[in-house]
């Protein structure tokens, strides 16, 4: 089993440009969620799906986030215009339905320059 | 919404000393959270230490031990006698079934040989 597995590890963007993250989350695994985690806000709650439905997006930024889910093998959380604070490494997990252990992929380090 | 602190940002340990690092939470939903410590490993992604679901009980994992007190609002993680690979970043965590979990803001222990 290889685990959550994201693409890219390290991306750097340019102002205003957008940077788009993958998530493969455990095969078998229903739930899949996002996380970012900075120096000065720690490890927040993004959004998630299951069963690629979304079902909940109260941690995401209004404007200029979106996340996708377009079949069980994979999540896109995409991020237009970037900004120099949405710089910090963006987590993915992945849970078996029914189940409350929540498995993380090694992140998305993102820097905007 | 829910909540959960960390006290200590950063503690050092000497060898085979005792640990405990101190967790409580805000829960602000009906029923009990389930409660969880996470850890990162130097170069490591975050894993799940322990869990616990019931209020009351206790969980354990490679030596750590945390019991969920309800009344006291407490999830402290505590070991006997630490090792130098014990030196990692530690998350106090709740959440509710499948749902989102809310981080502390992360403990990091240092060991001194």
């Amino acid at each position: 089993n290889a685990g959550v597995i994201q693409t890219p590890r390290h991306k750097v963007t340019g102002k205003g440009q957008e940077a788009t993250l993958w998530c493969e989350p455990i095969s078998g695994h229903s739930a899949v969620f996002w996380y970012r985690q900075t120096i000065v806000q720690g490890l927040e709650f993004l959004t998630y799906f299951r069963n690629q439905a979304p079902i909940d997006d109260s941690g995401m930024p209004k404007e200029r986030f979106s996340a996708q889910m377009p079949n069980q093998s994979h999540s896109t959380l995409k991020i237009q215009s970037t900004q120099p604070q949405d710089s910090a490494v963006y987590l993915c997990a992945s849970s078996l339905d029914g189940g409350n252990t929540q498995y993380f992929g090694p992140g998305t380090r993102l820097l905007v320059l | 919404g829910d909540s959960v602190t960390q006290t200590e940002g950063q503690v050092t340990v000497s060898e085979s000393k005792s640990l405990i690092i101190n967790c409580t939470y805000s829960a602000t939903s009906i029923g009990y959270p389930n409660l969880f410590w996470y850890v990162r490993y130097p170069g490591e992604g975050l894993q799940l230490l322990l869990k616990v679901i019931t209020a009351g009980q206790k969980g354990s994992s490679r030596g750590f031990e945390a019991t969920y007190n309800k009344e006291a609002t407490s999830f402290h993680l505590q070991k006997a006698s630490v090792q130098e690979s014990d030196s990692a970043v530690y998350y106090c965590a709740l959440g509710y079934g499948n749902e989102k979990i809310t981080f502390g803001a992360g403990t990091k222990l240092t060991i001194k040989p």
